[in-house]
């Protein structure tokens, strides 16, 4: 079954940058039959979608964020990445990658989240 | 941005049980409505997309239902299991959006 596992630090300081990456498992990351999505939940608030990432690296982003987001694939390591820019307290959050099929319906498999603190 | 409401935010639930939770969109999504599951600590769990499409492997005891901007899931006899926050997206545009969550609870 295929995994994903979120990675990266877990305290960010104001106007630096969020880099997290996510490597999958038991799927290939080089599916073109698959986008490649990261989304956030505030504490205390709901889901939201930041943007995904094709094979061919075509990207799709909310556009609330799309001038701080940048996404890439590693292939050789089945990974992915975000960067997140110019952060604020407001980014704090638990981030999950998540796989979708190209059909674009439906998130099929998740990571478990990680949790971003924003802080000094 | 669509906006979705899922109502309601929490429901007081036991064993054997029947759980409805409602899910309306600030528009017509057009059936691109999908139900996800998430127990705190783990990935949430895709249960059923496209409105009433069944994941592989999830229990037959959710299903899914609705049409235009207003979905239904439907736990039939709630299980031990099946204690967690369910939330919605829609998929019709970006940005994808979700529902605020519903938590079942005992």
């Amino acid at each position: 079954q295929v995994q994903l596992q979120e990675s990266g630090p877990g305290l960010v300081k104001p106007s630096q940058t969020l880099s997290l990456t996510c490597t999958v498992s038991y799927g290939s990351i080089s599916s073109t039959t698959h986008y490649w999505n990261w989304i956030r939940q505030p504490a205390g608030r709901g889901l939201e979608w930041i943007g995904r990432i094709s094979l061919s690296g075509t990207t799709d982003f909310n556009p609330s964020l799309r001038s701080r987001v940048t996404m890439s694939l590693v292939t050789s390591k089945n990974q992915f990445s975000l960067e997140l820019n110019s952060v604020t307290a407001a980014d704090t959050a638990v981030y999950y990658c998540a796989r979708e099929p190209t059909s674009g319906t439906h998130f099929d498999y998740w990571g478990q989240g990680t949790q971003v603190i924003v802080s000094s | 941005d669509i906006q979705m409401t899922q109502s309601p935010s929490s429901v007081s639930a036991s064993v054997g049980d029947r759980v409805t939770i409602t899910c309306r969109a600030s528009q017509d999504i057009r059936g691109f409505l999908a139900w996800y599951q998430h127990i705190p600590g783990k990935a949430p769990k895709l249960l059923i997309y496209e409105t009433s499409t069944l994941q592989s492997e999830v229990p037959s005891r959710f299903s899914g239902s609705g049409s235009g901007a207003d979905f239904t899931l439907t736990i039939s006899s709630l299980q031990p299991e099946d204690f967690a926050t369910y939330f919605c997206q829609q998929a019709l545009r970006f940005p994808y959006t979700f529902g605020q969550g519903t938590k079942v609870e005992i």
